[in-house]
Parts: C-alpha cells; sequence; structure tokens
C-alpha cells in the first residue's frame, strides 16, 4: 500500500464546476505540500501546509492531521487548471527520505 | 529572481554509460534535493544537499550520488547506466532544511538506450 494515496485518478470536469482532489497518507509528517505539474514537466508548488486551510485565489487546501487526509479544493475550474495536481508529504528523516509522493491527479477542464 | 535552472535539459545516453546533471539553485537559497520521476514510480525522492553536505538519502543504489557546491549549485551524477533510469529528473531548491516551499527546475530528461 501506498504511503500516499490519491483520489481520484483522473478526473474532467467542465468549465466553472468546483472541484475537489482528496489526499491521504499513512505516515507522521510535519507538512503537506500541493504541487501542480503542466505537461512537459514543470512543477509549481501551490501550497505547503502543516494545519488548518489556506487559501489561494480560486484555490483552497485544507488538512485534518488527526485523520491523516488533505483537500485540494479548485472553485469556478477553467481549462487552465488542466495539469496534473500532485500531494506530497513530508516525512523528513524517513526511511523514504524528504517528500514521498502521491501518484497525482490528472485533471482536465473542458469549456 | 531568475528561477532554479538545470542543464542540460534533454540527454541520450546508452548502457553502461555515466552521465552528470547540474542544478543551480534560486539566489539565496542553500538546499538542493533531487527527484526522479517515471511513469511507473512517479515522483521519488533522490538525496537532499545544504551547504555541501548531503542531509538525506531515498532508497536508490549507490550508482546515483551527487554533491553541493560553496555557491550552492548541485551535480548529480548516475554510472553505469540501466534502461530503467530512463526518467525525468528533477531538483528544487528551497532556502533551509526539513520543509519550506520547494520551487523546483524544469528538469533533465534522460533517455537511456
Amino acid at each position: 500500500k501506498n504511503e500516499v494515496e490519491q483520489s481520484p485518478q483522473n478526473l474532467t470536469a467542465q468549465e466553472g464546476e468546483f472541484i475537489t482532489i482528496n489526499c491521504s497518507y499513512s505516515v507522521g509528517i510535519s507538512a503537506l505540500h500541493w504541487l501542480q505539474q503542466h505537461p512537459g514537466g514543470g512543477i509549481v508548488s501551490l501550497f505547503m501546509l502543516s494545519s488548518g486551510k489556506k487559501k489561494h485565489g480560486r484555490l483552497i487546501a485544507t488538512i485534518n492531521i488527526q485523520e491523516k487526509h488533505s483537500s485540494l479544493h479548485i472553485t469556478a475550474s477553467h481549462p487552465r487548471d488542466s495539469a496534473v495536481y500532485i500531494c506530497a508529504v513530508m516525512n523528513y528523516g524517513g526511511s523514504q527520505g524528504n517528500l514521498i509522493f502521491g501518484k497525482g491527479t490528472k485533471l482536465s477542464v473542458k469549456p | 529572481k531568475a528561477g532554479v535552472t538545470q542543464t542540460p535539459r534533454y540527454l541520450i545516453k546508452t548502457r553502461g554509460q555515466q552521465v552528470t546533471l547540474s542544478c543551480s539553485p534560486i539566489s539565496g537559497h542553500r538546499s538542493v534535493s533531487w527527484y526522479q520521476q517515471t511513469p511507473g514510480q512517479g515522483l521519488q525522492f533522490l538525496f537532499e544537499y545544504f551547504s555541501e553536505t548531503q542531509r538525506n538519502k531515498g532508497n536508490f543504489p549507490g550508482r546515483f550520488s551527487g554533491r553541493q557546491f560553496s555557491n550552492s549549485r548541485s551535480e548529480m551524477n548516475v554510472s553505469t547506466l540501466e534502461l530503467g533510469d530512463s526518467a525525468l529528473y528533477l531538483c528544487a531548491s528551497s532556502l533551509g532544511l526539513a520543509g519550506g516551499t520547494q520551487y523546483f527546475g524544469p528538469g533533465t530528461r534522460l533517455t537511456v538506450l
């Protein structure tokens, strides 16, 4: 079983829809990251959070440490939001080293 | 500020050869981490360097090594290349150790024939 699980693996939405991507993890963490990867490979860090909720524009990230779960929400989705969204947990000093990544959620937003 | 740069962007090698990839972090960033991304395994952590010292290492064989210079630039080396080493190699820099926002470079696409 992967230590970081994301759902869904693939998501297709219509422009304007509210989107939720989920991330569950099984290890102790010091922080959780949400990353965005566009075709071509470039990765952008969207959020780093260790508790509560963060908001940036149309993106909202929440984390529940007790339940070991985080969600990434996109409000009023747009075709330019189409990308792979990756959840990664910081398990510093653990057996896998630094960041442990989920497999990603491929989001496609249709106009 | 200039972003993280990686060179070369694309590389083709044959089995048994070795390869060196370079990463220049954002000015002022002292931590550089390396990651491997493949379709099968996704993103995996290779190692992290801070102040010229390897601070953390992932589960990769000893053929994968790296170093960091006094100006924080980092190189990673893969010796005796195998077909399975074909991947996108990403580096990321951050201000300090153990967390903090990581800024990723564009990656080096390595193909091993």
